[in-house]
């Protein structure tokens, strides 16, 4: 079983709509979770840390469910420039591991 | 500041060939690591270091060596690089756990 698990989509979404991404993880020891943001050919960049309690970044919100071992990404009002892979992450005494990535395209 | 930079962008190789990838840090960063990044496969860690002088190996080390003589570069080798060693190198480094940064990126072909 893979470490950790996304859907690879592509979500093709239109311009205003509410978008929500799962991720799954299987080591119970993990200790922090992370979204992170890739364009095409690009580096990948941190969108935001996800906390226990939830946390909300404008138009982003991203969720933990220890019990359930999955976090979320819920992206509200998606713009054309939201379209890139989302990455989840997690951390675990110094290392990192990664989702492969969930496809969102923002269509006018 | 420059933060993460890679040294080469680009580089075709022949079966058997070796080479060096170069990771540079004007951070002070004290953790580097090497992931590769293939299609459908995401991110996988090749190796990392905790601090100058110390390497350790992550989810997919064979074939790869790793150096860190000094605290601002992590080197990562290829000896005998084999057409499965075809993929996106990214270098990153952190200083604490919330947030890592990733270089441009290293694309590499075997033939």
């Amino acid at each position: 079983r893979k470490e950790v698990e996304q859907d690879p989509g592509p979500f093709n979404v239109p311009e205003g709509a509410t978008v929500a991404f799962n991720c799954t993880y299987s080591n119970s020891a993990s200790q922090s979770f992370f979204w992170y943001r890739q364009d095409c050919r690009k580096e990948p960049k941190l969108l935001m840390s996800v906390y226990s309690s939830g946390n909300e970044d404008g138009r982003f919100t991203a969720q933990l469910n220890r019990a359930s071992q999955y976090i979320s990404l819920l992206i509200r009002d998606s713009k054309l420039s939201d379209s890139a892979t989302y990455l989840c992450s997690f951390y675990n005494f110094n290392k990192f591991y990664f989702g492969s990535g969930t496809k969102l395209n923002v269509k006018p | 500041n420059a933060g993460v930079t890679q040294t080469p962008k680009f580089r075709v190789l022949k079966t058997g060939q070796s080479m060096t990838l170069l990771c540079a840090q004007d951070m002070n960063h004290e953790y580097m690591y090497w992931y590769r990044q293939d299609p459908g496969m995401g991110l996988r860690l090749i190796h990392y270091s905790v601090g100058e002088g110390t390497t350790a190996k992550g989810e997919v080390p064979d074939g790869y060596n790793v150096s860190r003589l000094k605290k601002q570069n992590f080197l990562l080798g290829l000896e005998s690089a084999a057409p499965s060693q075809t993929s996106v190198y990214f270098c990153a480094s952190r200083w604490d756990i919330n947030e890592q940064f990733f270089g441009p990126g290293t694309r590499l072909t075997v033939l």
